[in-house]
């Protein structure tokens, strides 16, 4: 079993203040990197998926960095919005989205 | 693009029933879906890949006599929880692969008494 690990497990920012949190993964045999937003009681939705090792990919005020050597990646989030509140998951991808290894998330509540 | 669908939402049963949940690809074809079970405070686990024509693959621990995996079109995988026990009680969520990424339904809470 590969160990994911993300961290914190919790976090609460107020409104406006940026955050980051991190997905620690073994360095070898990587393929990809994919991190999720989960609202409760909807799908996970696809926010990044990270392939090589210093890949920084951003979509709106979300970003995300990739370390492979060192087996880490880190999200931020800049200028919180409440509507960012959700949990935060990282997978490791063993094998071109066919094998993914979850961390147990990061939950943000971004507080008004 | 990429929606997945998952149905029931939520169920409660009796002990020693059986429960279906399906997971349906609503705008691609997936030859290829997976079933993960979350229990609290823990990360998603994956049970079984689903193979649309064949048999499903099942990870180590995971009874396949319990967990009964169909996937008989290009969008539509189910799991049926073969007499249900109250340690099956679980959040079941599948995904759908989609040109190498995997794209979630929104889970399923299995409630059994």
């Amino acid at each position: 079993i590969l160990n994911v690990e993300q961290s914190p497990q919790s976090l609460h920012v107020q409104e406006g203040d940026s955050t980051n949190f991190t997905c620690s993964f073994p360095s070898s045999n990587f393929y990809a990197l994919h991190w999720y937003r989960w609202e409760t009681a909807k799908s996970p939705e696809a926010l990044f998926v990270m392939t090589l090792n210093g890949d920084e990919k951003k979509k709106g005020r979300i970003s995300a960095t990739l370390n492979t050597k060192e087996g880490y990646s880190y999200l931020y989030i800049k200028g919180s919005q409440p509507e960012d509140s959700a949990t935060y998951l990282c997978a490791f991808d063993l094998n071109t989205g066919n094998q993914f290894y979850f961390g147990t998330g990061t939950s943000l509540t971004v507080i008004p | 693009g990429a929606v997945v669908s998952q149905h029931p939402s939520w169920v409660i049963c009796k002990s020693g029933t059986s429960v279906k949940i399906e997971c349906r690809s609503l705008d691609f074809q997936a030859t290829t879906m997976f079933w993960y079970r979350q229990f609290p405070k823990q990360s998603l686990m994956l049970m079984a890949t689903s193979n649309e024509g064949s048999k499903a693959t099942y990870e180590q621990g995971v009874e396949k006599d319990k967990f009964l995996i169909n996937h008989a079109s290009l969008t539509l995988s189910t799991l049926t929880v073969t007499s249900a026990h109250p340690e099956d009680s679980s959040f079941y969520i599948c995904s759908a692969l989609n040109n190498h990424e995997q794209f979630f339904g929104p889970g399923t809470r299995l409630t059994v008494l």
